[in-house]
């Protein structure tokens, strides 16, 4: 069965630093969401992609963070120079259309000191 | 924006017995209303879903109802079982658009052999 795969699994940075996590969405899957889910607590959005641009975003999503889809497969979420509260694990998920079911990835936790 | 209330947070459960997560979401205009199970460090899995139209679903032990009018819906689990252990994280979005989901706070369910 097709999954969603993110990479690293684990990363730890130093605060100010760059990061970009990496996901692979489901190949024939359109729509791709980008969550973080800080210890213990709910799964929260960031933001939504579909056809090459953000179609959505939280409050959360400030100028720190973009997104990519660098060559068709990628899909790439970049925190420009991190804090500590962006220690959190961060899902992609991905979609084939807009009125159902998210799919997963494993996540990537990102740990900021 | 959307609100999802969640409760409660933990639930504890000898097997075999019924266990009931209830949900209260703040936008009349959401109707569409997934569960995600989550173990321990893996990814948030759909369980079951529902959408407006329709007021209950079952699948195997597990069964969600929805109360549009009163804005509630309910992840029912019966005959629980050691592997139920997780916590589940209830959903609700416009689906249309670009919707995105808005999760609930979760509950750790512990059934208990």
């Amino acid at each position: 069965e097709p999954e969603v795969t993110q990479t690293p699994s684990h990363q730890v940075t130093q605060m100010g630093q760059e990061v970009i996590l990496r996901c692979v969405p489901i190949s024939n899957h359109l729509y791709f969401y980008w969550y973080r889910q800080i210890l213990g607590q709910k799964v929260e959005f960031l933001v939504s992609f579909y056809n090459n641009e953000i179609s959505e975003k939280s409050e959360i999503f400030d100028d720190q963070f973009s997104v990519e889809r660098p060559d068709g497969s990628n899909f790439t979420l970049k925190i420009r120079s991190t804090k500590l509260e962006d220690s959190a694990m961060y899902f992609c998920a991905s979609s084939p259309h807009n009125t159902g079911e998210l799919f997963f990835g494993e996540g990537s936790r990102l740990t900021v000191l | 924006g959307e609100n999802v209330e969640q409760h409660p947070s933990t639930l504890s459960v000898q097997e075999g017995d019924s266990a009931v997560i209830k949900c209260t979401y703040s936008d009349s205009a959401s109707n569409y209303f997934p569960w995600y199970k989550q173990e321990l460090g893996k990814r948030p899995q759909l369980i079951i879903d529902i959408r407006s139209n329709v007021g209950e679903k079952k699948d195997q032990r597990i069964a969600v109802t929805l109360n549009k009018t009163a804005k509630h819906f309910s992840l029912h689990i019966t005959e629980t079982q050691p592997e139920d252990s997780a916590v589940y994280f209830c959903a609700a979005s416009q689906n249309s658009g670009y919707s995105t989901l808005t999760f609930g706070k979760g509950t750790m369910l512990l059934v208990s052999p």
